[in-house]
């Protein structure tokens, strides 16, 4: 079964820093999404992006954030100065509407621990 | 978007079928019912998505009646593998919004 691929799984970085997630999505979807969870908290919505450009976007996705999509594959999240509290679990996901219904979904990686130190 | 309500948790013995229900009151007409599964540190996955009547994929069955206020999902059969968080979820475009889910625990 396709899968969603996130890198790395862990990454602790210093507040004030940078950092990029990155998401190789499923190869013919074209529709893509990041969402993060805090820990022990709902899995909140950030962005999506179809057609190399953002669709919609939360409050939380703000001008800290940004999305890219560089190339042909890979999907990447960047928090410019990383806060304490954007320490979170941050999935990505990506989606294809070429199924039948009942089996269309999201497909979602298995997310980066980010923590904020 | 539509809210939606569902049991925090519920328990179950291994062979059993599990129906979760959730209420959805305020669905709209374009929206969709969703079912997704998280088990701890991982993404959630997709389980089911249906409109209205029955929808049967390889891992779940999905219940709407015609009022749509409400779904079941249905889970045959289960083993100590299902337990996880169970969300549903109205889908309106392109956003899923997530629940706090309910925490299915399948014992031996």
């Amino acid at each position: 079964e396709p899968e969603v691929t996130q890198t790395p799984s862990h990454q602790v970085t210093q507040m004030g820093q940078e950092v990029i997630l990155r998401c190789v999505p499923i190869s013919n979807h074209l529709y893509f999404y990041w969402y993060r969870q805090i820990l022990g908290q709902k899995v909140e919505f950030l962005v999506s992006f179809y057609n190399n450009e953002i669709s919609e976007k939360s409050e939380i996705f703000d001008d800290q954030f940004s999305v890219e999509r560089p190339d042909g594959s890979n999907f990447t999240l960047k928090i410019r100065s990383t806060k304490l509290e954007d320490s979170a679990m941050y999935f990505c996901a990506s989606n294809s509407y070429d199924r039948p219904i009942a089996n269309y979904g999201y497909t979602f990686g298995s997310g980066t621990r980010l923590t904020v130190v | 978007l539509a809210k939606t309500t569902q049991p925090i948790s519920m328990d179950s013995y291994e062979g059993q079928e599990v129906n979760i229900t959730c209420s959805h009151n305020n669905i709209a007409t374009n929206d969709y019912i969703t079912w997704y599964q998280q088990f701890p540190s991982q993404g959630p996955r997709f389980i089911i998505q249906g409109y209205k009547t029955k929808v049967t994929n390889e891992v779940a069955s999905l219940f709407i009646p015609a009022d749509r206020k409400s779904s079941t999902l249905s889970l045959p059969r289960v083993s100590l593998s299902d337990t996880a968080v169970y969300y549903c979820l109205v889908v309106k475009a392109d956003k899923l919004i997530f629940g706090t889910g309910t925490r299915l625990q399948v014992f031996p």
